[in-house]
């Protein structure tokens, strides 16, 4: 089966731009997580959706950072303005369903973000 | 959220067996373990999980003690590709911490 999909793979922005990153989940999969992941630190998790609403986005930056989830299956995470801190790998994970307690998540490649 | 504490890196000899461990002691008992491993710049990758019992699969074992506070993540025979971060999580809402860098050597 195909796997979680990210693009684009590397961004290179200075500082106060916006960027987005897209991520299509593997089909069927209920759960949509995205994660930020900065050099040498485990990945954080910003925002989870059940299909395509929000179940937890408690550590998502909500002055810069946005999410959405149309129609329950791709979703995009959008940071505007931009700051240095926010160099990171970008993570999206999919699930069958958080009802389920023992469905594994599986991840993208990731979207190496530099802001500069 | 239960938390889960891991050494911060372990050295293995290739076909040799590798054990994580994993301290998850304010688990609650519908928590899941779960193992994930991280090869550098790559996703996590899903390696196996389990409630109670002690679980096996093509990839490893996982042992969980009778009071469910720690883990054991056994690579029966591990190669120079199992080099990676591993991440030893409870299942809530897979909050990951800073997980165990295994570097296997020749």
């Amino acid at each position: 089966e195909a796997g979680v999909a990210q693009s684009p793979r590397y961004k290179i922005i200075e500082k106060r731009q916006s960027v987005a990153f897209w991520c299509n989940p593997i089909s069927g999969h209920a759960t949509l997580y995205w994660y930020q992941q900065i050099l040498g630190q485990g990945p954080k998790l910003l925002i989870q959706f059940q299909n395509n609403g929000v179940v937890d986005d408690s550590q998502l930056p909500k002055d810069r950072f946005s999410a959405e989830r149309l129609k329950g299956v791709d979703s995009t995470l959008k940071i505007q303005p931009a700051k240095l801190e926010d160099s990171a790998v970008y993570l999206c994970a999919s699930s069958l369903d958080r009802t389920y307690p023992h469905t594994e998540a599986f991840f993208g490649q990731g979207t190496r973000l530099t802001v500069v | 959220d239960a938390k889960t504490t891991q050494p911060p890196s372990m050295d293995c000899a290739e076909g040799r067996a590798a054990n994580l461990p994993c301290n998850h002691s304010t688990i609650s008992g519908n928590e899941y373990v779960y193992w994930y491993r991280q090869i550098h710049s790559q996703g996590p990758q899903y390696i196996i999980h389990g409630l109670k019992n002690n679980e096996t699969n093509e990839m490893a074992s996982l042992i969980i003690t009778e009071d469910r506070k720690s883990s054991t993540l056994i690579l029966p025979h591990a190669t120079l590709r199992d080099t990676a971060v591993y991440y030893c999580i409870v299942r809530v809402q897979l909050s990951f911490g800073a997980g165990t860098t295994v570097t296997v050597r020749a």
